[in-house]
């Protein structure tokens, strides 16, 4: 049974950081890209990185770049986001994804669609 | 890069079926083949209905499908049931190698 967990989330100040962990379990973590996405509340979803397999291509929105940075362990299947310059607009649930549907093999860095989701560990930035 | 555009809501009774739209531009839903579509109840994680514009992930109901025209992609529920009252958001990769998602739309079942 495919899992994942996400870890690290909580209240910190605005400028402040925060890193976040996702331990998967159940497939072959070294044969995925794996992404986070966050949502907001009351709002929908924003994709925000994805990490190929052996960490050499890393995607990321646009608007994050420079604060945010996805990383892993394959050793350890674990997925890491290390959050630096928080904003009280970078509250959200944080989710671990990854799509079975598309493994690296097939030439896919960054998947077009998650089917598998962590349940979610939550951001909270206020002062 | 904007959000791609989807109704905020629309609803119908049991046993209907209903079309959410989801308008993008030429550089993402209609530049490629990669739409897929989310389901969300409240306090859960969004669930994968369709991939690849019209792909249904196993142990999805037939009743969920999906489509694309140009910059417009679709998701129609067909017998609309009660446990189908969720929001929904559609997605697709972008020229700029990056995804967007849709800014959802809340479905109502009478």
């Amino acid at each position: 049974e495919v899992q994942l967990v996400e870890s690290g989330g909580g209240l910190v100040k605005p400028g402040g950081s925060l890193r976040l962990s996702c331990a998967a379990s159940g497939f072959t973590f070294s044969g995925y890209s794996m992404s986070w996405v966050r949502q907001a509340p009351g709002k929908g979803p924003e994709w925000v990185s994805s990490i190929s397999s052996n960490s050499e291509k890393i995607y990321q929105s646009d608007s994050l770049k420079g604060r945010f940075l996805i990383s892993r362990d394959n050793a350890k299947n674990s997925l890491y986001l290390q959050m630096n310059s928080l904003r009280v607009e970078d509250t959200a649930v944080y989710y671990c994804v990854f799509g079975s549907y598309y493994p690296e093999s097939s030439g896919y860095y960054l998947p077009p669609a998650y089917d598998y989701w962590g349940q979610g560990t939550l951001v909270t930035v206020s002062s | 890069q904007s959000a791609l555009t989807q109704p905020a809501s629309v609803s119908g009774s049991p046993g209907q079926s209903i079309t959410i739209s989801c308008i993008g531009t030429n550089s993402d839903v209609g530049a490629y083949n990669y739409v897929s579509w989310y389901q969300q109840h409240p306090g859960k994680a969004p669930k994968l209905l369709i991939y690849d514009v019209s792909n249904r992930p196993s142990g999805v109901s037939n009743r969920f499908s999906g489509s694309k025209s140009g910059n417009t992609a679709s998701l129609t529920i067909s017998g609309l049931q009660t446990e189908d009252e969720a929001d929904y958001y559609c997605t697709s990769y972008t020229r700029s190698s990056s995804q967007i998602f849709g800014a959802g739309t809340e479905l109502t079942v009478l």
